[in-house]
């Protein structure tokens, strides 16, 4: 059973940083691409970054660039995002969500989110 | 960057009725096009990949269609079950940017 368990959030002052991390089980985790995808109160799904699953290739949002870093260790089934100069915009719960094994960059699991509060 | 709209925001429909959302890219994205169903208090599924193929498990009511630039997502008797935000992704090229999402209620 795939399964994705985030962890990290919390609260955190605008301009501070946060580390979130993904524990991932129940497939070969370097086979599959990952994402992080967040979602703001009130709000819809918004994609955040991108992780091919040998880290070849990485993306990510305009709102988020030069900000957020994505990364991985196969060797230990981890996603992780690196959240540095938060906004109070980037409040949001963040998903770390697992690609599609047919359509790679759809996304096919879903952790069940951890949520990032920025606030003074 | 592709922008994605979805529409409309908002419907509400009765049991058993027929439902149409839209998806719109404002470049041709192929049929790199899924579909999501996010329901209250629960995660994000998947429905639909390549703008048209159902993922598995998925009740055989919901279909999809087409390719470029315009997408739908059909339900065709909605169900209770079915009250959820619907969101469409395109995937053919980064960024993969989601649609604003269309809210179903039931009547």
């Amino acid at each position: 059973e795939v399964q994705l368990e985030e962890s990290g959030g919390g609260l955190v002052q605008p301009g501070g940083s946060l580390r979130l991390s993904c524990a991932a089980s129940g497939f070969t985790f370097s086979s599959y691409s990952m994402s992080w995808v967040r979602q703001a109160p009130g709000k819809g799904l918004e994609w955040v970054s991108y992780i091919s699953g040998n880290s070849g290739s990485i993306y990510y949002a305009d709102s988020v660039k030069g900000r957020f870093t994505i990364s991985r260790d196969n060797a230990k089934n981890s996603l992780f995002l690196q959240m540095n100069s938060l906004r109070d915009e980037d409040t949001s719960v963040y998903y770390c969500a697992r690609g599609s094994t047919i359509a790679g960059r759809a996304v096919e699991y879903w952790g069940q989110g951890t949520l990032v509060t920025v606030s003074s | 960057d592709i922008q994605m709209t979805q529409s409309p925001s908002s419907l509400s429909a009765s049991v058993g009725d027929r439902v149409t959302i839209t998806c719109r890219a404002s470049q041709g994205i192929s049929n790199s096009l899924a579909w999501y169903q996010h329901r209250p208090g629960k995660v994000p599924k998947l429905l639909i990949y390549a703008a048209s193929t159902l993922q598995s498990g998925v009740p055989s009511r919901f279909s999809a269609s087409g390719s470029g630039t315009d997408f739908t997502l059909t339900i065709s008797s909605l169900q209770p079950d079915d009250i959820a935000t619907y969101y469409c992704q395109k995937y053919n090229s980064a960024p993969f940017t989601f649609g604003g999402g269309t809210k179903v209620e039931i009547k």
